[in-house]
């Protein structure tokens, strides 16, 4: 039972364009999602987070937004740089107790020059 | 600060076989985790730690044991290798463990059980 969906499994974009990257979760208990990003043969690195209690957060580049009643979540890339090209991975913890956290299966953009 | 390490790279196990991945990190950190990454899954959680001494399941432990005798070191066991066991292992660390901690993960251990 997978409970964080990504369903799509790559996407390309071209450089300069925007890059949205979804992600829904079945566990209404989640209320801490981050993204990931990996590049291969490295491992995941951490890249941005956002509370149930926020709607949206920002890190340059990069915003999360999170529609609880939908439990869906997206990762908007603007704009997408060539180096972005990499495996996204989506992941949810429930708060209050240790990292337990629940990732997806990831979403491998591809930004073109 | 190396971060995060992991040892070996890549391993070629025959079934049945016996092995420890190392894990060890430099940042003083109290809580380490196992990943396993398997083609069309996400991360799953094997075993995790919350310091030195304390070691607890995660979402797919059957299999795997693992101990936690300093804060640096957390290593990884098959004590009898199986084909289901063919994955990439990552391993993790944070400071307190806490939602808001920034997780570091090692670069993986690419495991093959025949």
């Amino acid at each position: 039972d997978q409970q964080v969906k990504q369903n799509s499994p790559s996407l390309s974009v071209q450089e300069g364009r925007i890059s949205i990257l979804n992600c829904d979760y079945t566990n209404s208990m989640f209320d801490y999602f981050l993204w990931y990003k990996k590049y291969p043969a490295e491992g995941p690195t951490f890249l941005i987070s956002i509370s149930s209690i926020k709607d949206k957060n920002e890190d340059g580049r990069f915003t999360v937004f999170l529609n609880k009643s939908a439990k869906h979540l997206s990762l908007h890339i603007v704009p997408s740089q060539p180096g972005d090209s990499a495996v996204y991975f989506c992941a949810a913890s429930v708060s209050g107790g240790y990292q337990k956290v629940t990732f997806g299966t990831g979403t491998k953009l591809q930004v073109i020059p | 600060n190396a971060g995060v390490t992991q040892t070996p790279k890549f391993q070629v196990l025959k079934t049945g076989q016996s092995m420890t991945l190392q894990c060890a990190q430099d940042m003083n950190h109290e809580y380490m985790s196992w990943y396993r990454q398997d083609p069309g899954m996400g991360l799953r959680l094997i075993h995790y730690s919350v310091g030195a001494g304390i070691t607890d399941q995660g979402e797919v432990p059957n299999g795997y044991n693992v101990s936690r005798s300093t804060t640096e070191d957390f290593p990884l066991r098959l004590l009898s290798a199986a084909p289901s066991q063919t994955s990439v292992y990552f391993c993790a660390s944070s400071l307190r463990g806490w939602d808001t901690d920034t997780q570091y993960f090692g670069p993986g251990t690419r495991l093959t059980v025949l």
